[in-house]
């Protein structure tokens, strides 16, 4: 059982510049969501998703985009890298009610 | 603003001592309450957690106390130990909207031998 398996686990991107963030989890939990975590500042939603094909905005979502098309994947999008978005992300999971599974996060770092 | 505030944001203990962590919230639809722990580079792990209909709960060295009229909540170690060395989080969550998670700010817990 991998439980929420994240990649890459480090990018480096130039501003400017696109990619995705890759989140799959294997315990068929409804609700996925991503956060970013900066020193001093706990761990900020992103995303969220409350099933496939749905999803909603979170504290921070400005320049980034999310789609669920599955259970299990639930990929972020970042559309115009900025260095402010240097940060450490995390992919979390969760059944109604219950604790949030979180993957090893992705250190992206933008110069 | 911050849904769920920490405190402290460092702590320093002797090893075989009691760490307290401190967290207060304001939103009363919050109906869960867990405590993650995180070492360097890894992501953030369930350590306990607490529904409101309860005021204390035991796991091992780790209580959660739980005070629902003074919306706060507390996380103790007991013997704590060079391991328990982390960064702890507090959070809450209402399942009503969508099982969002906020979170404090974190605490850096150091156990000296």
């Amino acid at each position: 059982n991998a439980g929420v398996t994240q990649t890459p686990k480090f990018q480096v991107l130039k501003t400017g510049q696109s990619m995705t963030l890759q989140c799959a989890q294997d315990m068929n939990h409804e609700y996925m969501s991503w956060y970013r975590q900066d020193p001093g500042m706990g761990l900020r939603l992103i995303h969220y998703s409350v099933g496939a094909g749905i999803t909603d905005q979170g504290e921070v979502p400005n320049g980034y985009n999310v789609s669920r098309s599955t259970t299990e994947d639930f990929p972020l999008r970042l559309l115009s890298a900025a260095p402010s978005q240097t940060s450490v992300y995390f992919c979390a999971s969760s059944y109604l009610g219950g604790a949030a599974f979180f993957g090893q996060g992705t250190r992206l770092t933008v110069v | 603003q911050q849904q769920v505030k920490q405190s402290p944001q460092s702590l320093i203990v002797q090893k075989g001592g009691i760490s307290i962590i401190n967290c207060a919230y304001e939103n009363t639809a919050f109906d869960y309450f867990p405590w993650y722990q995180q070492f360097p580079g890894k992501g953030p792990a369930l350590l306990i957690a607490i529904r409101p209909d309860v005021s204390e709960k035991k796991e091992g060295r780790f209580t959660i106390s739980f005070n629902k009229s003074a919306k706060q909540f507390s996380l103790h170690i007991m013997d704590s130990q060079p391991g328990d060395s982390a960064t702890y989080f507090c959070a809450a969550s209402i399942k009503e909207s969508g099982n969002q998670f906020y979170f404090g700010t974190g605490t850096s817990l150091t156990v000296i031998p």
